[in-house]
């Protein structure tokens, strides 16, 4: 099972409201990521967990907020987004931090209006 | 210069056709090279993944990877229409926590 689960799949927010995404692998892998990707771009990456623990922070923006509550989960939580925010946001895992295959999910696509 | 330099097409190739797609790096620390292959609105979907140099078959796909050149390539025998997608080439290197993406290269194989 090489499976990440993303929810919800789409998501359309408000600039005032807050909302989470969510991740979820069954592998054993002991790195996470979040990544942002706008449409015929590359992924870019935001976050990275490696066994539990915050371990890269690409100069995101405060209005995201990443949250790992067990090395199986993995979340993202937003607030006051704007409209450039609008993007597929991917999770991604891999099974040891740096230097291995990661495996993604199908994304979820964010609408801020 | 960007780390990783990849055409973003696109690539146009008749049905059976022998894809080539390609990218350049230039940082010499890159150890673990990766394909994935992307359709519209869904996640990368890793599709062969190379440590160091050499070559890796899987049914119709070919990885290679040349360090002295700096140089992979992903090769798709007897392409399909269901092949057309983007292709991202990813690496990274030992230790290293970031993976860094070539920009894709769209391919359309055409029935």
């Amino acid at each position: 099972d090489t499976e990440v689960t993303q929810t919800p799949k789409h998501l359309v927010m408000g600039m005032t409201n807050k909302k989470s995404l969510k991740c979820e692998q069954h592998m054993g892998h002991r790195a996470m990521y979040w990544y942002k990707q706008k449409a015929k771009k590359p992924p870019e990456l935001m976050f990275v967990y490696s066994y539990e623990k915050l371990s890269i922070n690409e100069s995101v923006p405060s209005r995201f907020s990443p949250e790992c509550p067990n090395s199986s989960l993995l979340n993202l939580h937003l607030h006051a987004l704007q409209p450039e925010d609008s993007a597929l946001y991917l999770c991604a895992s891999s099974p040891l931090p740096g230097g291995s295959e990661a495996f993604f999910g199908q994304g979820t696509r964010l609408t801020v209006v | 210069q960007k780390e990783v330099e990849q055409d973003p097409g696109p690539l146009s190739v008749p049905e059976g056709a022998i894809v080539s797609l390609n990218c350049t790096y230039s940082n010499s620390a890159f150890q673990y090279f990766m394909w994935y292959r992307q359709y519209s609105r869904k996640g990368p979907e890793l599709l062969m993944y190379t440590y160091s140099s050499g070559n890796k078959e899987d049914g119709r796909f070919t990885a290679q990877v040349d360090k002295s050149s700096k140089y992979i390539s992903l090769f798709i025998r007897d392409s399909q229409p269901s092949d057309s997608a983007t292709y991202l080439c990813a690496m990274s290197r030992t230790g290293g926590f970031k993976t860094i993406f070539g920009a894709g290269t769209r391919l359309f194989v055409k029935a």
